[in-house]
């Protein structure tokens, strides 16, 4: 079974870090990119962070720039989300997600076809 | 602040003909193909529409998905109970350098 799974979320004090994981399984890692989702309480969906295939193109939200760190262990199938100087607005829903690609007419398309369940991060005092 | 602007709500009948629309710009839709996310109550996103008007396997062909320059359409032909849930549309933003997802519309089936 194809499959993302997420751990490492908790309650965490602001200016505190946290160290999110993302576990895949049933298809080839390496073939494809990896994104976070997050979603606060209430709220609607907010592209975090990506990394390509080979750790490649990495990118992030301006709201995490500079605080979060993406990275990933293709030996291991695995992704991560160093989180450091939290804020009560880095509050959600993490969600990894795989960048999947089809081809339709000869062009690639991309879209995020697997995700995992997620994991709650809560950052208060 | 997402820069992709949706409808926050939309509705219907069952069997209805519903259309939701996702706003944009030259730097996100305009350059880039959308895709639409549909999200259950208590579930994980799942991909809906993939390159403006393309449906993953398994998706039934009562959705679909339209761009034109710089902004997004998904449609509901008939709509079901069961479609009711969150949708988002989404597009690589160029001048961003990321993904953006729109505000979300929630779809009620009266």
């Amino acid at each position: 079974e194809v499959q993302l799974v997420e751990s490492g979320g908790g309650l965490v004090q602001p200016g505190r870090s946290l160290r999110l994981s993302c576990v895949a399984s049933g298809f080839t890692f390496d073939d494809y990119a990896i994104h976070w989702v997050r979603q606060a309480p209430g709220k609607g969906l907010e592209w975090v962070s990506g990394i390509g295939s080979n750790s490649g193109g990495i990118g992030y939200a301006a709201s995490v720039r500079g605080r979060f760190t993406i990275s990933r262990d293709n030996a291991k199938n695995s992704l991560s989300l160093q989180m450091n100087n939290l804020r009560a607005d880095d509050t959600a829903f993490y969600y990894c997600a795989r960048m999947g690609r089809t081809v339709a007419a000869g062009i690639y398309y991309y879209g995020m076809d697997v995700w995992g369940q997620g994991t709650t991060v809560t950052v208060s005092s | 602040q997402s820069i992709l602007t949706q409808p926050p709500s939309a509705s219907g009948t069952p069997g209805q003909r519903v259309t939701i629309s996702c706003s944009g710009s030259s730097s996100n839709i305009g350059s880039n193909p959308v895709n639409w996310y549909q999200q259950l109550p208590g579930t994980a996103p799942k991909l809906l529409i993939f390159g403006n008007n393309q449906r993953p396997s398994g998706v039934p062909d009562r959705f679909s998905g339209s761009k034109s320059r710089t902004s997004a359409s998904l449609a509901f032909s008939r709509l079901q109970s069961e479609d009711e849930a969150d949708y988002y549309c989404a597009a690589w933003d160029d001048s961003l350098s990321g993904y953006v997802f729109g505000t979300g519309t929630k779809v009620t089936v009266l």
